[in-house]
């Protein structure tokens, strides 16, 4: 069962333009993780999302958990080419974790 | 300093070898994890340990046989290998406290041929 499901599952933008991504879920989540994947390396942890409503930013990267916590948002303004990778959004409980499948980004220049 | 270092990166083998894949973190993390990323780069967990215990042993064959010696060292070893095995193996670490999200190693492309 996918318990996350992320939307859309490939975005190719240019470079300058704003994009957002997105994370749901019929289950509540005590957390989120969001994570960055490039080629050949393993994900990245970009920041986690604790509180319903909760919006974090990360320079150019806006994150938010929704009021019932079964969703997230990521958006990326004015989007460079060092954006391109996979997003992954994640859950961790007690040592066991799901994850997205996954937005993969392409910025061209 | 790699935080949490896999060896080998690459590993190309017939069917039916057996192999290991080596995890190592330094980060004084309690808890360690096998992940198998498929063509789809869907990532699924295949192993949990925490201060060396199994606790996680998700539906894999039992062909995949984890080991850890100590609480920085989380290895992987795979008997029989069949072509189905082919993808990219990544280990992560993290404190057992769900907030802190996971730390991955680089990957180890696996491709039985």
């Amino acid at each position: 069962t996918q318990l996350l499901e992320q939307s859309p599952q490939f975005l190719s933008i240019q470079e300058g333009e704003n994009l957002t991504v997105y994370c749901n879920s019929s289950s509540v989540f005590s957390s989120l993780q969001w994570y960055r994947q490039e080629p050949g390396e393993g994900p990245v942890l970009l920041v986690t999302v604790v509180t319903g409503g909760e919006v974090k930013k990360l320079k150019r990267l806006t994150f938010q958990f929704g009021d019932a916590r079964k969703d997230s948002s990521l958006h990326i303004t004015a989007a460079q080419p060092g954006d391109t990778g996979l997003y992954l959004c994640g859950n961790t409980n007690a040592g066991k974790s799901t994850f997205g499948d996954g937005t993969t980004l392409t910025v061209k220049p | 300093d790699t935080a949490v270092s896999q060896t080998p990166k690459y590993l190309v083998t017939q069917m039916g070898n057996d192999k290991s894949i080596k995890c190592e973190q330094n980060l004084g993390h309690d808890t360690m994890y096998w992940y198998k990323q498929d063509s789809k780069k869907f990532l699924k967990i295949m192993f949990s340990y925490n201060n060396k215990e199994l606790i996680i042993n998700e539906t894999v064959p039992n062909r995949f046989s984890p080991k850890s010696p100590d609480k920085a060292h989380l290895n992987l070893h795979i008997n029989s290998l069949e072509l189905g095995d082919s993808a990219v193996y990544f280990c992560a670490s993290s404190l057992r406290t769900k907030l802190y999200g996971y730390t991955f190693g680089s990957g180890t492309r696996l491709t039985v041929v």
